[in-house]
């Protein structure tokens, strides 16, 4: 049964400060790993997608990937009121696009102004 | 990204009753997936819809429950069969390994289902 866990939260951040958001995973076989941020009452919209270790940065994310400790994180730089959402980390066997997505239970993620 | 909708995008259905959801996307897709997000809880993976061919299922969701079609490169339907209040849930398509190369899995708006 593969899983993918994180850490529920809240986790409260001020304004312009770093959100350090983590996921760690059971399957080793996993290859594609993604973070996808959730607002109420909306469906998952992904921000990051990460295949290799080491540091992937777009914009204000950073997603950080070691496969030997299956470990994936995410940070936020500038924190902004706006971030403030459901964070899910979701992972896969194949390319991504090629298989269904495990995901973890979220990190509901406050950002204070 | 593909452009993806759904319909409808909530319904309220008394118990027993079936609720057909459609996928629809604006580009030609190899792979559309189907997940249920019950309240309060993450994504849960159903099934797998490949054109051409059966869906396949994953742990704790059948073919009866949960009928699946695909009958062309963009679009899908999900069926919610003799329901029950605890179907009541959000239901969402993704799409995924388009024709545009497409490694990520992006998601429609969703349908809100209430079982009373």
């Amino acid at each position: 049964q593969k899983e993918v866990e994180q850490n529920s939260g809240p986790l409260s951040v001020p304004e312009g400060a770093i959100a350090s958001l983590n996921c760690t995973y059971s399957d080793r076989g996993s290859q594609s790993f993604f973070w996808y941020r959730q607002y109420s009452g909306k469906s998952p919209e992904l921000i990051m997608s990460i295949y290799s270790n080491g540091d992937k940065e777009d914009g204000r994310f950073t997603a950080q990937l070691n496969k030997a400790s299956q470990y994936v994180s995410l940070l936020i730089r500038d924190s902004q009121p706006s971030d403030s959402a459901t964070y899910l980390c979701a992972v896969n066997d194949a390319g991504g696009g090629a298989d269904g997505l495990t995901f973890g239970k979220g990190t509901h993620l406050i950002i204070q102004p | 990204s593909a452009v993806i909708s759904q319909k409808p995008s909530r319904d309220i259905c008394q118990r027993g009753t079936s609720l057909t959801i459609q996928c629809q996307v604006d580009s030609q897709v190899t792979m559309m997936f189907w997940y249920r997000q019950q309240p309060g809880q993450s994504l849960t993976l159903i099934a797998t819809a490949n054109q051409g061919s059966e869906a396949t299922y994953e742990s704790g969701f059948v073919i009866d429950k949960f009928p699946i079609s695909r009958p062309n490169l963009t679009f899908s339907t999900l069926t919610v069969s003799n329901m029950s209040p605890e179907d009541s849930s959000i239901y969402l398509c993704s799409v995924g390994g388009g024709g545009q190369g497409l490694r990520e899995q992006y998601f429609g708006p969703g349908t809100r289902l209430t079982v009373t």
